[in-house]
């Protein structure tokens, strides 16, 4: 089983302000067919988890430009570059590797 | 208008049986993969089971191996998933999720979660 971490656990953000989320695996994720497989999901309060970046890197349809993926192998991030208050949530990084999904435990991203 | 609704959620006492199911519209249901994927009050998000497009082939976590079986029914466009000897550690917000493209080598990603359906699992 692939092993996925995040840090911060938690993270208070300021509206404006940039943030970072760091996703760890503990096997690359990069396919010989180049591919990334790492998503990422927004779980807001209430609701069902949203696709915000799949393959590491792409942008999902309808997802604002202020949110980014970057990363290869074991370690990927993922980057607001001006929180607004409708980010808050939790947000989570999935491999898509193996069909056996595995998630990582899920940053909570809150205003200050 | 794409749509994924659970139902068949309840409380049920451990040991006992229940199924989920899960109707999609507004997609060509019978040529996406479909997961289930659970969430614990309170906690993070667990893989539970997916199923091939043409419903040749499953895959489950091993928390739910041999208790749980996942199925579709591609003409009612509707995803299951029937749970045996349930246990108090099943309790939870169950989610289907469509997956799109194929992870064989290709794009694939899971795009679409329905709204959810509570399992209670108490004696």
């Amino acid at each position: 089983e692939i092993v996925m971490t995040q840090s911060p656990l938690s993270l208070p953000v300021t509206p404006g302000e940039p943030a970072s989320i760091s996703c760890k695996s503990s096997q690359s994720l990069l396919h010989e067919n180049a591919y990334n497989y790492l998503d990422w999901y927004l779980q807001k309060p209430g609701q069902s988890p949203q696709l915000l970046i799949y393959l590491g890197s792409n942008r999902a349809s309808g997802v604002p430009d202020r949110f980014s993926g970057s990363g290869s192998g074991t370690d990927f991030t993922l980057k607001i570059s001006s929180v607004e208050a409708e980010d808050v949530g939790v947000y989570y990084c999935m491999q898509s590797l193996q069909t056996s999904r595995t998630f990582g435990p899920g940053t909570k991203v809150e205003i200050k | 208008q794409m749509q994924l609704v659970e139902s068949g959620g309840s409380m049920v006492q451990p040991g006992r049986s229940l199924r989920l199911s899960c109707a999609a519209s507004g997609f060509t249901f019978r040529i996406f993969g479909m997961h289930w994927v659970r969430q614990a009050p309170g906690k993070g998000l667990e893989w539970v089971a997916f199923v091939w497009h043409d419903g040749s082939n499953e895959d489950y976590a091993d928390s739910v191996k041999g208790r749980f079986s996942i199925s579709r029914d591609n003409a009612r466009n509707t995803l299951y998933l029937q749970m045996n000897s349930l246990r108090v550690e099943d309790t939870a917000v169950y989610y289907c999720a469509r997956e799109v493209g194929s992870c064989s080598g290709g794009v694939c990603y899971v795009d679409y979660w329905g709204p959810g359906t509570l399992v209670t699992v108490s004696s």
